[in-house]
């Protein structure tokens, strides 16, 4: 079974600090995606990284894909309210012919002004 | 352009009974998938559907069943509902589905999700 580790679970910091979310596997993923999902809404796509060794910056969000595929990172800059929310990596995976998404368990991250 | 919508947004059912959820996705996608919620188990992916046939699935039982129609419009339909389905069933849209790969655009292929319909079994 393939399985996606998230950590931390749970993120309470001051605005403006710096965090790291990290997504974790021992299987290999095509490629892997990062939603941010608020209260009462679906998942909301941030990025989308394929390559291993990839890094991807979206404003003060920047994504990091493992070398060798099987992990991911999240790094925010001076963290801001509006950044609250729960925060999931998806892997997708490919066995014969059939496709899968494979979500982590989530970080729930709290931004305090 | 108009997003993913889902319908109801609410559901109650007891014990037993079955449940029909509907998901219309953003004009133009052919694939939608079905996700399962929940505080312990997190995401997970029941099937997904694409130009009418269910093209991959996820391990659920086979209470959990869907279908898609002409128009991409599709149903999930959980017969014989248990405790543990109480849920927020999710679906997702998209232009070339799970097999991704980039569009004719360059863009990568990209699921949107809609708001959810949460059901709660008593």
């Amino acid at each position: 079974t393939q399985l996606l580790e998230q950590s931390p679970q749970f993120l309470s910091i001051q605005e403006g600090e710096n965090l790291t979310v990290y997504c974790n596997s021992s299987s290999v993923f095509s490629s892997l995606q990062w939603y941010r999902q608020e209260p009462g809404e679906g998942p909301v796509l941030l990025v989308t990284v394929v390559t291993g060794g990839e890094v991807k910056k979206l404003k003060r969000l920047t994504f990091q894909f493992g070398d060798a595929r099987k992990d991911s990172s999240l790094h925010i800059t001076a963290a801001q309210t509006g950044d609250t929310g729960l925060y999931l990596c998806a892997g997708q995976s490919r066995r014969d012919s059939s496709y899968k998404l494979i979500f982590g368990s989530g970080t729930r991250l709290l931004v305090r002004p | 352009k108009a997003g993913v919508t889902q319908t109801p947004r609410y559901l109650i059912k007891t014990r037993g009974q079955q449940v029909t959820l509907s998901c219309s996705p953003i004009s133009g996608h052919r694939s939608v998938s079905w996700y399962q919620q929940t505080p312990g188990q997190g995401l997970q992916f029941l099937f997904e559907y694409f130009s009418e046939t269910q093209r991959n699935k996820g391990n659920f039982p086979g209470r959990f069943s869907g279908r898609q129609f002409s128009n991409s419009r599709s149903e999930m339909n959980v017969s014989t509902l248990e405790l543990g389905d109480s849920a927020l069933y999710l679906c997702a849209s998209s232009l070339l589905g799970l097999a991704g790969g980039r569009t004719s655009l360059g863009s990568y292929n990209e699921q949107f999700f809609g708001p959810g319909t949460r059901l709660t079994v008593l």
